[in-house]
């Protein structure tokens, strides 16, 4: 992996459903992983900030699980709403806190 | 907490005339602010880093005299689009951070650039 992937590129599911996505980065001098939610015409929000291997984190129903040997991150929603529609987003940070984000995950809750 | 605002949220332009845009964190001191771009079906792309009375550092491909970026206090940093083109016209958006690595970017809500 060079650059940050995530997957899929969109993804529909119906109100309740639980949902996951992954963000692929390279795993060579690995220094921290941000994840935002980013909702059309706001500012993306800052949902976590992971550093170590191992490290799970969670804010309410969104949790996310970090892979820094094999150079992964999974985010996970549990019991989808609508009001969670939006576009996840991955970021790499690299020396000077320079973020190189993936293209996004747009969610879409079907209610 | 921790809000940046960006301002216009959209500007029309002729071609070659300057467009200046302003970040501003609202309720912290922002140490380092970044300035990135997104062209469409694109990921957001790092165009320069900016501390507080320094000079930006830019990435490798961002023209630094096109690209003006002021970085006069804590809370404010200002782009400037110089003889913009249309090939400038792309969502520009800036981030803001308190302290210095492994911290939370605080992202303003961007600004649509449309040049003529």
């Amino acid at each position: 992996i060079l650059n940050v992937e995530q997957s899929p590129q969109s993804l529909h599911v119906q109100e309740g459903d639980s949902t996951n996505f992954t963000c692929s980065f390279p795993s060579s001098n690995f220094y921290a992983l941000h994840w935002y939610r980013w909702e059309t015409a706001k500012s993306p929000e800052a949902l976590f900030v992971m550093t170590l291997n191992g490290d799970e984190k969670k804010k309410g129903r969104i949790s996310a699980t970090l892979n820094t040997k094999e150079g992964y991150s999974y985010l996970y929603i549990k019991g989808s709403q609508p009001e969670d529609s939006a576009t996840y987003l991955c970021a790499r940070e690299t020396s000077g806190s320079r973020l190189t984000f993936g293209e996004g995950t747009q969610l879409t809750v079907n209610p | 907490g921790a809000v940046v605002s960006q301002h216009p949220s959209w500007v029309i332009c002729k071609s070659g005339t300057s467009v200046k845009i302003e970040c501003r964190s609202l309720d912290f001191q922002a140490t380092t602010m970044f300035w990135y771009r997104q062209f469409p079906k694109q990921s957001l792309m790092l165009m320069a880093t900016s501390n507080e009375g320094s000079k930006a550092t830019y990435e490798q491909g961002v023209e630094k005299d096109k690209f003006l970026i002021n970085h006069a206090s804590l809370t404010l940093s200002t782009l400037t689009v110089t003889s913009a083109h249309p090939e400038d016209s792309s969502f520009y958006i800036c981030s803001a951070q308190a302290g210095s690595g492994r911290e939370t970017q605080y992202f303003g809500p961007g600004t649509r650039l449309l040049v003529l």
